[in-house]
């Protein structure tokens, strides 16, 4: 049981590149998430997924989008890399919504040049 | 809109102190519920207690209490002999219904031996 796995755990990407960030969970859990995290600005979400085929926008959306085709993956993909999406993401899931507990993957350090 | 402040940015205690750390929402639902999350150097996000706002029993689990009250809407966190381990960022979160997770924005804990 791996849990939450995120890939790839470092990126360095030059502006206006394209990349997509990959999510998996093995627990069979309907509610994933995506967040960011800034210095002194705690974890901001991004999108969401109550389950396979449905998502919607966190409070961060711009330059991000996902889908979800399965219950186990969410990957995020960012359209045009702009420096401000310099960040730490974090997915995460949880078994049925945001009020269970949720379950944290690795994280994925992004540098945007 | 619900909001969560952790308004300590930075604490340091000597190692053997106990500490608390001090979590304050907003919110105009009466279902909803709490969280707290461990963010130790090495990044991984930790899940620490998870409690309903139908339950203002304060929980402890050794080293580490909560306090719970709906009356301030405060759901504060201490450590009671802190040790160097416990160095790390804290997170409070809150879920309702919106199918949103609302985190602080952390609070630093450095542990001096």
């Amino acid at each position: 049981n791996a849990g939450v796995t995120q890939t790839p755990k470092f990126q360095v990407l030059k502006t206006g590149q394209s990349m997509t960030l990959q999510c998996a969970q093995d627990m069979n859990h309907e509610y994933m998430s995506w967040y960011r995290q800034d210095p002194g600005m705690g974890l901001r979400l991004i999108h969401y997924s109550v389950g396979a085929g449905i998502t919607d926008q966190g409070e961060v959306p711009n330059g991000y989008n996902v889908s979800r085709s399965t219950t186990e993956d969410f990957p995020l993909r960012l359209l045009s890399a702009a420096p401000s999406q310099t960040s730490v993401y974090f997915c995460a899931s949880s078994p049925r919504g945001p009020t269970d507990t949720q379950y944290f993957g690795p994280g994925t350090r992004l540098t945007v040049l | 809109a619900q909001k969560v402040t952790q308004a300590q940015t930075e604490i340091s205690v000597v190692e053997k102190e106990d500490v608390t750390l001090d979590c304050v929402y907003e919110t105009r639902d009466t279902t909803y519920y709490l969280f707290w999350y461990k963010q130790p150097p090495s990044g991984e996000l930790v899940f620490l207690i998870r409690r309903n706002s139908f339950d203002e029993q304060n929980e402890i689990s050794g080293r580490y209490s909560w306090n719970f009250q709906k009356s301030t809407s405060s759901f504060n966190f201490t450590i009671t002999a802190s040790q160097v381990v416990d160095s790390a960022v804290y997170f409070c979160a809150w879920a309702g219904g919106y199918q949103k997770v609302t985190f602080g924005t952390g609070t630093k804990l450095q542990v001096i031996p």
